[in-house]
């Protein structure tokens, strides 16, 4: 199977611009999870999606939010971008339970200047 | 919530020997408890994971110990290679979302 896969791989916006992020879960997945990894803070949770819904969400603001297909792909997106959101943005997907295995994508490196 | 507070965050060793990284979790409700390796600039990867009805996991070089009573769980490396080099984080549910401790850097030295 191919694993879960992020799309774009790098990406360079500036302050007050909003960017959005894909991500592609593997085939018969229907759990994605999203991640924000930084030096400082290391991997922090954003919201988990399954079957389209949002199950769980992490203390993140408003600005930051996400939705998930009937495909179970699922895209996140940041609005009003701050210097603060430079970071690495990785998607994990499972099956169906709560809590089985993640796999985790490659992440999208986002730069905010 | 749920708090994952990992140790040591760097780890030197020299190869052949032992590593031992241990993690506390605050959440007694948790239940699943994976490791994850992420080698520079490369994605986080699962190498081993253990759930609360058991107390120890095994594969091959790696073993994960879990002490539900005392909330802490333990990833153990045994004949450490210089390719074991790389963050290893912990992780636990807590109210249905997977925390993770903050890391750790394991170097091992040929």
């Amino acid at each position: 199977k191919a694993g879960v896969t992020q799309t774009p791989r790098y990406l360079i916006k500036t302050r007050g611009q909003q960017v959005t992020l894909s991500c592609s879960p593997i085939s018969g997945h229907r759990s994605v999870s999203w991640y924000q990894q930084t030096p400082g803070q290391g991997l922090q949770f954003l919201f988990e999606y399954f079957s389209e819904t949002q199950r769980n969400k992490g203390n993140f603001p408003g600005r930051f939010s996400g939705r998930q297909f009937s495909n179970s792909r699922s895209e996140m997106n940041v609005s009003t971008l701050e210097l603060g959101d430079s970071a690495l943005y990785l998607c994990a997907s499972g099956t169906s339970g709560r809590w089985d295995t993640q796999y985790f994508g490659p992440g999208t490196r986002l730069t905010v200047l | 919530g749920e708090n994952v507070e990992q140790h040591p965050s760097t780890l030197s060793v020299q190869e052949g020997d032992s590593a031992v990284i241990k993690c506390t979790y605050s959440d007694s409700a948790s239940n699943y408890f994976p490791w994850y390796k992420q080698e520079l600039g490369k994605r986080p990867q699962l190498i081993i994971d253990i759930r609360s009805n058991v107390g120890e996991k095994k594969d091959q070089r790696i073993a994960v110990t879990l002490n539900k009573t005392a909330k802490h769980f333990s990833l153990h490396i045994t004949e450490t290679q210089p390719e074991d080099s790389a963050v290893y984080f912990c992780a636990a549910t807590g109210f249905q979302k997977l925390v993770f401790g903050t890391g750790t850097r394991l170097l091992v030295s040929p």
